[in-house]
């Protein structure tokens, strides 16, 4: 069974510019999740998907961040424009069915964004 | 008070040693208990999952809950250096689909 896909590994971009950054999740997975994880913390999910459905979007800074999960399949999340403190590892996980805390979540390799 | 506190670390330890990672709660409505496992420059992995309260063993691996304490700990037996990586509790309820991290503890185990 393939594992979750992410594209770019890596990112290197000025502050003020765009990044997009696509995940392919674990195939039939449901339910699908984008966490930021600064260095030395923990991940923080910024928006979770059930299908093509947003479940929690709450921590999501929607002035700047916007994702989208399209046939509910792959996803995108955008950052418009980059902040400084946008610099982390974007994680992005799947589940097979509703997303529940007890469900296990499988997630791809990230990818790193340096912003300058 | 956070929800979930864990110490960073970083840990080290000799190859064969017994390691203890903790981690307490504050929510006593907590019901899923998690330990990932996450590699340098790989995404988090699950590796013990544990439901209410009591204990679970694999392999090496025993995973720890108290939820009189609120209190959740990982133990691995025989470390190998195989094993260095960042530990991370995730503990969650059937309320809330959000499960709630802690900050990891890098360990290092040196042969």
């Amino acid at each position: 069974e393939a594992g979750v896909a992410q594209s770019p590994r890596y990112k290197i971009i000025e502050k003020r510019q765009s990044v997009a950054f696509w995940c392919n999740p674990i195939s039939g997975h449901a339910t699908l999740y984008w966490y930021q994880q600064i260095l030395g913390q923990g991940p923080k999910l910024l928006i979770q998907f059930q299908n093509n459905g947003v479940v929690d979007d709450s921590q999501l800074p929607k002035d700047r961040f916007s994702a989208e999960r399209l046939k509910g399949v792959d996803s995108t999340l955008k950052i418009q424009p980059a902040k400084l403190e946008d610099s982390a590892v974007y994680l992005c996980a799947s589940s097979p069915w509703t997303g529940g805390a007890g469900e296990t979540q499988y997630f791809g390799p990230g990818t790193r964004l340096l912003v300058l | 008070q956070k929800e979930v506190e864990q110490d960073p670390g970083p840990l080290s330890v000799p190859e064969g040693a017994i390691v203890s990672l903790n981690c307490t709660y504050s929510n006593s409505a907590f019901q899923y208990f998690m330990w990932y496992r996450q590699y340098s420059r790989k995404g988090p992995e699950l590796l013990m999952y544990t439901y209410s309260s009591g204990n679970k063993e694999d392999g090496r691996f025993t995973a720890q809950v108290d939820k009189s304490s609120k209190y959740i700990s990982l133990f691995i037996r025989d470390s190998q250096p195989s094993d260095s990586a960042t530990y991370l509790c995730a503990i969650g309820t059937s309320g809330n689909r959000k499960l709630i991290w802690g900050l990891g503890t890098s360990l290092a185990v040196n042969p």
